[in-house]
């Protein structure tokens, strides 16, 4: 099994909704990080949660790390056709402040 | 945050022959991995780049298969050795650069390898 679930898998909503993607463990994560990537090529930081309760927030995008620290939420506000794309999830399971583990993704399409 | 490239960005290549991927970042970093991405995958940790001493590899990786450089801290390199077809994936390299107690990982654009 996945060390790291995201869900839902993929998504498609009408431009201006709402959405939540979110990313579990059932390990503590250490540190974790959200991502987005276009079909084919690399990936775009958009933030990085490190303690219980953390919440950040950047233009119409908020990410969220819970208390105990195994779950997350990427939650995007009037989402745009610019918001289309591949959402990843990487935790940094082991503790070791350096390498990732990653989600399976979530690929969002935003339609007119 | 760094600006990373990658050479080269797409090859097509035929299988048993070897391809060498360069990682290249605009600033001194102490971390820099190598991940593969397999079609409709995630991605997936290859090994981690030390500056000056051998590559610490992820299980299912062999150097021998996955040979690694890293002569200085802006530059890294990862070959792909005696390719064969599910060698095909998206070759990423990734950077730490130090921020509180965990690095912020920013991502090169990727090589897009396929082997025929």
């Amino acid at each position: 099994s996945q060390e790291l679930e995201q869900s839902p898998q993929s998504l498609i909503v009408q431009e201006g909704k709402n959405l939540t993607i979110n990313c579990t463990s059932s390990k503590t994560l250490y540190g974790l990080y959200w991502y987005k990537q276009k079909y084919g090529e690399g990936l775009i930081f958009l933030m990085m949660l490190q303690k219980g309760g953390e919440e950040k927030s950047h233009e119409k995008i908020t990410a969220k790390l819970d208390e105990k620290k195994q779950q997350s939420s990427l939650h995007i506000t009037a989402s745009q056709p610019s918001h289309a794309g591949i959402y990843l999830c990487g935790a940094d399971i082991s503790g070791t402040a350096s390498k990732l583990t990653f989600g399976t993704g979530t690929r969002l399409q935003v339609t007119l | 945050s760094a600006v990373i490239s990658q050479k080269p960005s797409r090859d097509i290549c035929q299988r048993g022959t070897s391809l060498t991927i360069q990682c290249q970042v605009d600033s001194q970093v102490t971390m820099m991995f190598w991940y593969r991405q397999q079609p409709g995958q995630s991605l997936t940790l290859i090994a981690t780049a030390n500056q000056g001493s051998e590559a610490t590899y992820e299980s299912g990786f062999v150097i021998d298969k996955f040979p690694i450089s890293r002569p200085n801290l802006t530059f890294s390199t990862l070959t792909v050795s005696n390719m064969s077809p599910e060698d095909s994936s998206i070759y990423l390299c990734s950077v730490g650069t130090s921020g509180n107690s965990h690095y912020e990982q920013y991502f090169g654009p990727g090589t897009r390898l396929t082997v025929t």
